[in-house]
């Protein structure tokens, strides 16, 4: 069974550094998606990437996220200057044209604190 | 404001019983829902409905969509412990992203 694979599983970074979450989606997948779900909170829409820009983002997905695809298989969401109310689990899911019959396949997340 | 509801929040059962759960949605442009099984980290695909009355169904599980009445429900027979999970439901909303609004979850807690 594909997977999508997430690094780090566990970040933490002090408030105002910089953070890369790193993704490798289905390779065959068109549609990319970062989502986030703040402990004891829903799963919440971030941002999502087809055709190699930005399709859609959420308000959460302010000037200090960046996403980037550089090479085809990695999907990267950048966090410029981390703060508190970052610390979340991040969660990268890719859809491809088989969607309707298997879904979204999300990967195991990185679970990001902010100290 | 789309919105899905799930309830109950939470449910602790004995193995054997049978559970439903409930999600309810007011979303726009509706594609589709999904519901997803979240264990310990990664929300695992269960099932994703499209048409209303068509029950979808894998093993114990299964899943049944009311599209006029905004509303599906996850069934679960014969409980097992491995069945303990959180449960989501999350609605595909049509158009360039597809992208997943989800509902706070229902924790199942299955006893022995």
């Amino acid at each position: 069974e594909p997977e999508v694979t997430q690094t780090p599983s566990h970040q933490v970074t002090q408030m105002g550094q910089e953070v890369i979450l790193r993704c490798v989606p289905i390779s065959n997948h068109l549609y990319f998606y970062w989502y986030r779900q703040i402990l004891g909170q829903k799963v919440e829409f971030l941002v999502s990437f087809y055709n190699n820009e930005i399709s859609e983002k959420s308000e959460i997905f302010d000037d200090q996220f960046s996403v980037e695809r550089p090479d085809g298989s990695n999907f990267t969401l950048k966090i410029r200057s981390t703060k508190l109310e970052d610390s979340a689990m991040y969660f990268c899911a890719s859809g491809g044209r088989d969607r309707g019959i298997r879904g979204y396949t999300f990967g195991s997340g990185t679970r990001l604190t902010v100290v | 404001e789309d919105k899905v509801v799930q309830s109950p929040l939470s449910l602790v059962v004995h193995e054997g019983d049978t559970v439903t759960l409930n999600c309810s949605y007011e979303v726009t442009n509706f594609r589709s829902l999904l519901w997803y099984k979240q264990e310990k980290k990664a929300p695992t695909f269960l099932f994703m409905l499209t048409s209303s009355g068509i029950e979808k169904k894998s093993g114990r599980l299964s899943s049944i969509l009311d599209k006029k009445e905004l509303f599906s429900i996850l069934n679960i027979t014969a409980t097992q412990t491995g069945d303990s999970a959180v449960y989501l439901c999350a609605v595909e909303q049509g158009g360039a992203t597809n992208k997943l609004i989800f509902g706070t979850g229902t924790l199942l807690a299955v006893q022995p």
